[in-house]
């Protein structure tokens, strides 16, 4: 199976600020990763697909870059809606697998 | 448009066969491309994915859990369900099911682009 590793584990990071969360591979998955952000007692929602592509309707402070091992979600400016956990995916081969999470907290 | 909707029961016994069901509308796994996957969190835990199935009926699990989870699908209902045999309190969980599409110009299976709102099952005796 296909390890995915994420860092950091927790974040804590003001409105307006620039945030990085990181996902690695154990293989190679070319581009085949997607990232979905997870707010307390709701189900996933879809943010960046094929490591880079927004999603429609996903505000544009999202972005996604990366491909092979290394991967990346940037928020360009943190806003107060975007506190929540985030989980990258990989779909480069079955078994499917997540990434452990990245919360983001207010500091 | 496209919904998804979890239902099964809320409290299983150890030991016990679990059946979830997903009921979705805005799409038909008759048509070529559309797949159903089945996620599962533990409480305050990462995403777990548990199985898939596509238009041609392949089904794919996950290594951990394939000896006892089954997932099949009932075109005529638009429902997918997923057995869960001998269960344990470590599997209490929000189970999830989610769309994704396959695509044919070599490009594979796309990322869950739309979920259901997830059921919550606890084991317990």
């Amino acid at each position: 199976d296909i390890q995915m590793t994420q860092s950091p584990s927790t974040l804590s990071a003001s409105v307006g600020d620039r945030v990085t969360i990181t996902c690695r591979a154990s293989q190679r998955i070319s581009s085949w990763l997607a990232w979905y952000q997870q707010k307390p007692g709701k189900a996933p929602k879809l943010l960046i697909y094929k490591a880079s592509s927004l999603e429609s309707g996903v505000p544009s402070r999202f972005s996604g870059s990366g491909s092979g091992t290394e991967f990346t979600l940037t928020i360009s400016s943190l806003q107060p809606d975007d506190f929540a956990t985030y989980y990258c995916q990989q779909y480069n081969s079955s078994p499917w697998t997540f990434g452990q999470g990245t919360k983001v907290e207010i500091k | 448009q496209v919904t998804l909707r979890e239902s099964g029961p809320a409290l299983v016994k150890p030991t016990q066969t679990l059946t979830l069901t997903c009921t979705f509308s805005g799409f038909s796994l008759i048509t070529s491309g559309m797949c159903v996957s089945w996620i599962r969190q533990p409480p305050g835990k990462a995403l777990e994915w548990l199985a898939l199935i596509d238009w041609a009926d392949d089904k794919y699990y996950s290594t951990s859990l394939k000896t006892r989870l089954t997932i099949s699908k009932d075109t005529s209902k638009n429902q997918v369900v997923l057995t869960l045999t001998n269960m344990d309190p470590v599997d209490t969980a929000t189970y999830y099911c989610a769309r994704l599409t396959y695509y044919f110009d070599s490009s594979g299976y796309s990322a869950l682009d739309y979920w259901g709102q997830g059921t919550l099952v606890t084991v317990s005796s």
